[in-house]
Order: structure tokens, then sequence, then C-alpha cells
């Protein structure tokens, strides 16, 4: 019972390197979700996914870029990152909408 | 814009109390979520509420929701130790919106 797995689990970037953080599910869900999580707040949602091949912004995808090739894979690409990224990025999945999300562990990512 | 709000952010609480956390949203929806999550741990689903009038029970916590509100509850019943975690909400309109969380500490 993998669900959703993400890899790295850590990460440390310096500004400007770029880096792409996976995602990939098993449980054949058609939506996925990237969230980041600043400390001690709620989840920001960065970009998410009805299907293979469509994406859509959430509430906070600048400097971010998602794509989505197959059901199962939905990897978050930061491109130059910045500090203001440092954050726990989290994946999630669900069948349809209507039903609870399952989620990663996350990745905690410093960038200095 | 749709915007969630938590109250109370942070709540202590003595073993054996019962207590409340509220959830606000601003637009219309009928779809809300309830999420727990431990220190450094990912989030675990605990309901869906998905119409007016929802009632949704597990263990010693129940969580309803008024649409016409817009406002969801999640009620503690006779805390334990053991329910200590971060509570969040989260409505689904356009996009999901969660809230900033409830932090719930249960002391002895």
């Amino acid at each position: 019972n993998a669900g959703v797995t993400q890899t790295p689990k850590f990460r440390i970037l310096k500004i400007g390197q770029s880096m792409t953080l996976q995602c990939t599910q098993d449980m054949n869900h058609n939506y996925m979700y990237w969230y980041r999580q600043d400390p001690g707040m709620g989840l920001k949602l960065i970009y998410y996914s009805v299907g293979a091949g469509i994406t859509d912004k959430g509430e906070v995808p600048n400097g971010y870029n998602v794509s989505r090739s197959t059901t199962e894979d939905f990897p978050l690409r930061l491109e130059l990152a910045a500090p203001s990224q440092t954050s726990v990025y989290f994946c999630a999945s669900s069948y349809v909408k209507n039903q609870p999300q399952h989620f990663g562990d996350g990745t905690r990512l410093s960038i200095l | 814009e749709l915007k969630v709000e938590q109250n109370p952010l942070f709540l202590s609480m003595q073993e054996g109390k019962n207590y409340t956390i509220y959830c606000n949203y601003s637009t219309t929806s009928d779809r809300l979520y309830w999420y727990r999550q431990d220190p450094g741990k990912s989030l675990e689903s605990l309901f869906v509420l998905l119409s007016n009038g929802a009632v949704k029970q597990e263990g010693r916590l129940m969580a309803s929701l008024d649409t016409k509100a817009r406002l969801s509850t999640l009620h503690i019943t006779a805390a334990v130790h053991d329910l200590s975690a971060t509570y969040f909400c989260a409505v689904d309109s356009s996009d999901m919106r969660f809230g900033a969380g409830t932090r719930l500490t249960v002391k002895p």
C-alpha cells in the first residue's frame, strides 16, 4: 500500500537553482494536487490536475510549473529557486472531487 | 475570493472536557473537509461533509456543516491526550482552500 509517494524528503537548494519534486500515486486517482505549507500555517494550493494532460493553477502558482503526462505522476518544477519558496511541499490525490485527499509525507525544501 | 477562517487558532484543554472548533468560509460551497496533522507529519482525512445539515461522527469527534451560515464545527467530546494535533478545515469551491489550523493540546 504505497499510496502517495514523494521524493525527496529533504532538500537544500541555493538561490537560483532549479529542481523537480516528484510525486507518484498508485491508487489510480484522477485528481492530483500540490500544496505548500509554511511554518504554523495552513496549506496553500499551488497547482492541481483533474487527469492526465490537464493542469490548472491554484492559489499560489507563481514560480512553479507542473506536468501530468500519466495518471500516476505529477511532478512539480521550481525553475529559479528563491528564499520565499522555503516550505514543506505536499502532494495529494483523490479519485473524484468529492472524496478526501490522500497526502504524501511531504518534501521539506530550504533555499539558502 | 474564497476565505476560510478557523477559530480558535490555539486551544489548550483539560482531559475530559468538551470544546468546539469553528470554520467559517466566505463563498458558497457544499464541500467541506476536516483533516488532522500531527507535528512533522502529513495530513490525515477525518471527515467529508457534502451537504447542508451533514453530520459525521468518529469516536470523540463530531463534525457538522451549515451551508447557509457558511459554517462548519468540529466538536470534541471528553478530550483525551491522543487528540492533541492540529486540525484543519478545507473548503472546495473553484479550488481548495485551507484554514490556518487549530493547534489543540490536551493536558492530563
